[in-house]
């Protein structure tokens, strides 16, 4: 079964930084784009970054460009978050997926001013 | 970057039909934006039914189906039971491999 497990939220500060990780299992991981999606609390999806299968391309929402960064390890099947100078507006579970059919449970950030 | 409306809230009756719509700010909506639909109920994560428009994953119960409507993606659920009542939420792809979401849709079955 494909599952995706994500790990590394917490309660950070304003201006602070964390590295969030997802672990995949049960589909070949290295043959798919990944996603972090986040959702704030009572609120609507957004959908943050993506990574190509290989690594060599990646996308963010702009909210974020220049502070969080997407990247992957196909050897050990993770997908990783660098989420630099949060801010509160970054309070959010996280979502790691494989928009097709996998989601994981989240993860919970929570950024205090 | 463009926006992608939803409705709301949308209240169907059991056993009724309704469709959910997701439109686009930047024109009408294509094959091209490659259109998901998630069905979230609270305190869950997100549940894949429909992707690349109108393609459903295996977990997908038949009652739901995937189109392009009038310009917008379309959710349409008919014969809507009890365990339908949840949020859905529509994402487009854009320039780049960026995907955006709607704001999602409230459905409530009463």
């Amino acid at each position: 079964e494909a599952q995706l497990v994500e790990s590394g939220g917490g309660l950070v500060q304003s201006g602070g930084s964390l590295r969030l990780s997802c672990a995949a299992s049960g589909f070949t991981f290295s043959r798919y784009w990944m996603n972090w999606v986040r959702q704030a609390p009572g609120k609507g999806l957004e959908w943050v970054a993506n990574i190509k299968e290989d690594g060599s391309e990646r996308y963010y929402v702009d909210s974020v460009k220049g502070r969080f960064t997407i990247s992957r390890d196909n050897a050990k099947n993770s997908l990783y978050l660098q989420m630099n100078s949060l801010r509160a507006e970054d309070t959010a579970v996280y979502y790691c997926a494989l928009l097709r059919n996998v989601w994981g449970k989240g993860t919970t950030v929570i950024v205090s001013s | 970057q463009a926006v992608v409306t939803q409705e709301p809230s949308l209240t169907v009756s059991p056993g009724g039909t309704v469709t959910l719509t997701c439109g686009s700010s930047a024109g009408a909506v294509t094959s091209g934006h490659y259109p998901y639909w998630f069905q979230q109920k609270p305190g869950q994560a997100p549940r894949t039914l429909i992707y690349d428009t109108s393609n459903k994953q295996s977990w997908t119960p038949a009652r739901f189906s995937g189109s392009l409507l009038g310009g917008k993606a379309a959710l349409t659920l008919s014969g809507a039971q009890p365990e339908d009542e949840a949020e859905y939420h529509c994402l487009l792809s854009y320039t780049g491999a960026r995907w955006v979401f709607g704001g999602g849709t409230k459905l409530t079955v009463l």
